[in-house]
């Protein structure tokens, strides 16, 4: 199975600031790589599709690269709105993996 | 507007089975790959299974192999997963989802449903 690795697992941030969350494969998964944002009691949102295409109806402010093995969300400007946890996933081969989360606090 | 709406969840004993359902509407269901995701509480996002549109390529996570059955029914526009073999470690939210698309999106999940809770206890 194909190994997701999210860091930091938390951070503290402020509104405004840009922050910038990293997701590992532990093998190529070429750019089969999305992005969630789950809040309490809600159903995970899809962000990011293939590594760096902004799903429709998602701010701008989201924002994703990589290819390979090394990706990288990122907020330019963190909104109250956006505390929650990021998830990232692998579709490239079954079965999907997920990342462990990534829980974005308030400082 | 794309609507998926689980059902079946409850308490279970260890050993036991059930059977989910999630009702589709707002798409062409045929036309899509759905899948089963799970949490468990206070954890994070675990694939469990997908199915293709016609119902003939179907995957699973080794942990539920041989005790889940992903089907669905597309004149109902339905998606199901049987649980069997119920273990405590099978207690979560299950959530039905569908990909975002049929082109670069295709490997993503779009559509998410509100989730159904399975607790396995006795």
């Amino acid at each position: 199975d194909i190994q997701m690795t999210q860091s930091p697992s938390s951070l503290s941030a402020f509104v405004g600031d840009r922050v910038t969350i990293s997701c590992r494969a532990s093998q190529s998964i070429s750019r089969y790589l999305s992005w969630y944002q789950e809040k309490p009691g809600k159903a995970p949102k899809l962000l990011i599709y293939a590594a760096s295409s902004l799903q429709s109806g998602v701010p701008s402010r989201f924002s994703g690269s990589g290819y390979g093995t090394d990706f990288t969300l990122t907020i330019s400007s963190l909104q109250p709105e956006d505390f929650a946890i990021y998830y990232c996933q692998q579709g490239s081969r079954t079965p999907w993996t997920f990342g462990q989360g990534t829980n974005v606090e308030i400082k | 507007e794309v609507q998926l709406v689980e059902s079946g969840g409850g308490l279970v004993q260890p050993g036991g089975s059930l059977r989910l359902s999630c009702a589709a509407s707002g798409f062409i269901f045929s036309g899509y790959w759905m899948h089963w995701v799970r949490q468990a509480p206070g954890k994070g996002l675990v694939w469990v299974s997908r199915i293709n549109g016609d119902g003939y390529s179907i995957s699973y996570a080794d942990s539920v192999k041989g005790r889940f059955t992903i089907s669905r029914d597309n004149a109902k526009n339905t998606l199901y997963l049987q649980l069997s073999s119920l273990r405590a470690e099978d207690a979560a939210v299950y959530y039905c989802a569908r990909v975002a698309g049929s082109g670069d999106d295709y490997n993503s999940l779009g559509y998410w449903g509100q989730g159904t809770l399975v607790t396995v206890s006795s």
